[in-house]
C-alpha cells in the first residue's frame, strides 16, 4: 500500500516562506503532487512532479527526490489568502490511475 | 460544463435508507473519480471511470456501496442501507485523461446519517 506523512499545522506570518515536506511509501511511485483547500472549499491542483527537482510556479514552488522519497512545497512571500490546508499525493503505477492523499498541513498565515 | 457539480449539496438521511449523489464532470473529460474526504482528512479514493468502464473499486468501503457511469458523462454513487459511519463528505473530481497530473474536484456532497 502507500501511505504518506506530512506535518499537521504550520504557522507563519505575512511575507514569509514556509516549506510543507512530505514522505512517503509506495510500491510503484509514478509522481507527487500537491492541492489546496481552503475550509469549506474544494481542493484544487497546485502542482506535480514526477521527476527529480524543483518545478516552480509563481509564489509556490514543490520539489521531489525520489531516491529519498521526499518532497516538499514551498510557499513564499505568504499572504493572509495562503491559509488553507495543503495535501500531498502519489500516483502509484501499481494502483493505475488512484491517488492516495497525505492528512493535509493546515497553514496558518498571521498579519 | 464550466467545472465539475455535485448534487446534492447536504444530505441528510436516517440509518438504513439508501442515498444517491450526483456527479456531473466537466464535459471534456473521460476520467470521473470519487473520494470520501473526513473532516480533517484528505480525500480517500473510493473507485473511478474511464468513460463508462471502472477498472479500479478496490476503495469501495463494502458491498453497500455502488457507483455507476453509463454513459460515460454524469455519475451516481449510491449507498445502500446506510450507516452512521458513512457520514462524510463525498467529493467527486474528474481529468481530462486517465493519469492526467491534474483532477478538478467538485464541492462535494456532504452526507449526514441519523
Amino acid at each position: 500500500g502507500q501511505s504518506l506523512e506530512q506535518p499537521s499545522e504550520v504557522t507563519a506570518v505575512e511575507g514569509a516562506i514556509v516549506q510543507i515536506n512530505c514522505t512517503y511509501q509506495t510500491s510503484g511511485f509514478y509522481g507527487l503532487s500537491w492541492y489546496q483547500q481552503h475550509d469549506g472549499g474544494a481542493p484544487t491542483f497546485l502542482s506535480y512532479n514526477a521527476l527529480d527537482g524543483l518545478e516552480e510556479t509563481g509564489r509556490f514552488s514543490s520539489f521531489l527526490s525520489r531516491s529519498d522519497s521526499y518532497g516538499y512545497l514551498l510557499l513564499q512571500e505568504l499572504q493572509m489568502k495562503d491559509s488553507a490546508s495543503y495535501f500531498c499525493a502519489v500516483r502509484d503505477q501499481a494502483a493505475g490511475n488512484k491517488l492516495t492523499f497525505g492528512g493535509g498541513t493546515r497553514v496558518l498565515v498571521k498579519p | 460544463g464550466a467545472g465539475v457539480s455535485q448534487s446534492p449539496r447536504y444530505k441528510v438521511t436516517k440509518r438504513g435508507q439508501d442515498v444517491t449523489l450526483r456527479c456531473d464532470p466537466i464535459s471534456s473529460h473521460a476520467t470521473l473519480y470519487w473520494y470520501q474526504q473526513a473532516l480533517g482528512q484528505g480525500p480517500e479514493f473510493l473507485t473511478y471511470f474511464n468513460y463508462e468502464a471502472q477498472p479500479d473499486k478496490s476503495g469501495l468501503p463494502s458491498d453497500r456501496f455502488s457507483a455507476e457511469r453509463p454513459e460515460g458523462s454524469i455519475s451516481t454513487l449510491t449507498i445502500q442501507r446506510t450507516e452512521q459511519r458513512d457520514s462524510a463528505m463525498y467529493r467527486c473530481a474528474s481529468s481530462l485523461a486517465p493519469g492526467t497530473d491534474e483532477q478538478f474536484f467538485g464541492p462535494g456532497t456532504r452526507l449526514t446519517v441519523l
